[in-house]
Order: structure tokens, then sequence, then C-alpha cells
């Protein structure tokens, strides 16, 4: 059973720059969070995509943005990058509650 | 709102001793589900132990149990035997939502548990 990647896992952006963000869901899982980790604190939830539609979102403006395609794999993508985006991202996936979390993809923004 | 409380930034054990890192939680809801997370400094969350708000008995999974107070709204941790291995943040999550997908997860700030040999 393939657990959850995350791809890159590291990042170095430039503040006003885009970046995509890709997660690997868990086999048979067809829910897929996303949290941002800033340094010293606990993950915050980002959004979450239920069968390629958001379901649900945390307090993130909307620069920040996702996809969910239909192997169930997904993107974040954030756009005009600011200081403060620099973070530990963390894809969780999960089928009936229980999240399995990827590696998380460190970003840097300068 | 959901909320999680992790009182101790950091605690230190000596290798072999029992340790106890502490969870308050605070939810209007009835149905809850409560985790702990390691997180090593590679990043990756790793799954300890899961307590559901209705489960009657206290959950343990190898060395790891959780000390589920429901009246106290507590959840804490207990590492039995600890091991060099086991320094690392930890992270207590309660589980908000309902139903298939509509799930999130809020976290408490974390413990930063370092083991002395």
């Amino acid at each position: 059973e393939t657990g959850v990647t995350q791809s890159p896992t590291h990042l170095i952006k430039t503040r006003g720059q885009q970046v995509t963000l890709r997660c690997s869901s868990q086999s048979g899982h067809n829910t897929v969070s996303w949290y941002q980790q800033a340094l010293g604190q606990g993950p915050q939830f980002i959004f979450q995509y239920y069968r390629e539609e958001e379901n649900g979102r945390g307090n993130f403006p909307p620069r920040f943005s996702g996809l969910q395609f239909p192997n169930y794999s997904s993107e974040l993508n954030v756009n005009a990058l600011e200081l403060d985006d620099s973070a530990l991202y963390l894809c969780a996936s999960s089928f009936d509650g229980e999240q399995y979390f990827g590696p998380g993809t460190r970003l840097t923004v300068t | 709102a959901q909320k999680i409380t992790q009182t101790q930034p950091g605690m230190f054990v000596q290798e072999k001793e029992a340790v106890t890192l502490d969870c308050t939680y605070d939810t209007s809801d009835q149905s809850y589900g409560l985790f702990w997370y390691k997180q090593p400094s590679s990043g990756e969350m790793i799954f300890l132990i899961y307590q559901g708000s209705y489960d009657e008995q206290n959950a343990t999974e190898g060395r790891y149990s959780l000390n589920f107070q429901k009246a106290r709204k507590s959840a804490n941790l207990v590492i039995s035997a600890s091991q060099l291995g086991d320094s690392a943040m930890y992270f207590c999550a309660m589980r908000e939502g309902q139903g298939q997908g509509a799930q999130k997860l809020v976290f408490g700030q974390g413990t930063r548990l370092t083991i002395n040999p």
C-alpha cells in the first residue's frame, strides 16, 4: 500500500510569484486535506477536497486554491506569494475519518 | 469553534521513564474524535492514537495510551518506557465535522519532547 506522497520536498520562491504543490493520496482514499504549518506552530486547516469538490475551507484568502483529480490526487495553488506564506505545507488523505499525512513541502518565500 | 490547548511547550524526560503530555479541548459537539500525532524533525506527521468521544475505554497502541477524561475535557497522551527515538514534537488534534469528507483537524500548539539518555 503506497502512502501519501508530496512534491516537491523543498521550494524557494520570490514574493509575488505563484506556486503549485502536489499530493498523491493513499490508495483507496477519496478525501484530501491541506494544512499550513508555520514554524513553531500547529498545522492550520486550509481546505479539503472530497470527490473532486471543495468540501470545507479554513480562514485562508482566495489566493489559496486547489484541485482534486479523478484519481484523488490534489494540487494546492498559491498566487501572489507573501513572505508569511513561508511554511511547511502538509497534505493528508482519508477515506472515513482518520487522516494520513504526507512528508510535507517546505516553502520559503524571499 | 473547537479549540485544543497544550500547555507544555517543552518536556525533558529520562530514557525509560513514563511521560504524560497534556491536552485539553473545548467543543460543543457531542460527537468528536481526538488524535495524537508525532512530528520528528523531518516534518512528517505520524499518527499515534485515536479516541472517539463515545468510546468508553481509553485507547491504547503499544507504548502509547490516551487518558481520556470526558467530563474534564482532557485527552492526555501517556508514553510508557520512553526511548531516545521518542524525541519529537507531539500534537493533539480534534476532528471537527460529521460525515464522509466533511472533516478537518484542529491542532494544538504542540509539545516538544526530549528524551535524555
